[in-house]
């Protein structure tokens, strides 16, 4: 597709599981991020990827919090154990590189909401 | 750590007036400036940004902002704002030659029509 992509859309899990949240960026891009939002809130920065690189990742609020990009392509959000204040849309972005410069602009994905019961 | 603050939460507007969404940051260097627009049902889009340059800078759908360097703001406006400008706009900045982008909270507007 033309945009990024990601799944589930809608997710509910209960305390304590684990869950993976998917992110297929726009092809070619190198940048991808992943942030959160909750409720009344902007999104908050959580990670950041160059191709399978994981260049920054100050932001993961845990060490529940895990994501990767082994090919430099899609990547995975997993949050293990989820507790009830995981609650949030996690949002993917990616950026394509230009001149080796980041230009800023963010494309998203319409996002994972995450329910935890 | 650079951090935006949007003033206003909530905006209801009747169709025509003007608007304007204030924006401030917190960082003394160089940066580059966004308003994002989500509107319902869909993701986050850019709406228009500043790099450098005319400090002045236009965006799609009739949508304009001013930064101003001095006031470490960067204000979104529209003179006469239509009832399908009914979105989140959030106003983002990121360090120049930096990759993280950060946003500020939001502001919803709602135009009446």
């Amino acid at each position: 597709g033309a945009g990024v992509s990601q799944s589930p859309r809608y997710k509910v899990a209960k305390r304590g599981q684990d869950v993976a949240l998917r992110c297929d960026p726009i092809s070619g891009h190198v940048s991808l991020f992943w942030y959160q939002q909750a409720l009344g809130q902007g999104p908050e920065f959580l990670t950041y990827f160059q191709n399978e690189a994981q260049l920054d990742k100050s932001g993961l609020p845990s060490d529940r919090f895990f994501a990767e990009r082994p090919e430099g392509s899609v990547s995975t959000l997993k949050i293990q154990r989820t507790q009830q204040e995981d609650s949030a849309v996690y949002l993917c972005a990616s950026t394509p590189r230009t001149s080796g410069l980041n230009t800023g602009e963010l494309f998203f994905g319409e996002g994972s909401r995450l329910t935890v019961l | 750590a650079q951090s935006v603050s949007q003033h206003n939460h909530h905006v209801i507007l009747s169709e025509a007036a003007s608007l304007e969404l204030g924006c401030n940051y917190s960082y003394g260097g160089t940066v580059n400036l966004f308003w994002y627009v989500q509107y319902p049902g869909q993701h986050l889009q850019l709406l228009l940004k500043y790099f450098s340059g005319d400090p002045l800078v236009k965006g799609i759908k009739g949508f304009e902002a001013e930064f101003i360097k001095s006031k470490f703001s960067f204000n979104l406006r529209k003179p006469s704002v239509q009832w399908s400008d009914t979105a989140e706009y959030f106003c983002a900045v990121n360090l120049g030659g930096y990759q993280k982008v950060t946003f500020g909270t939001g502001t919803k507007l709602q135009v009446i029509p």
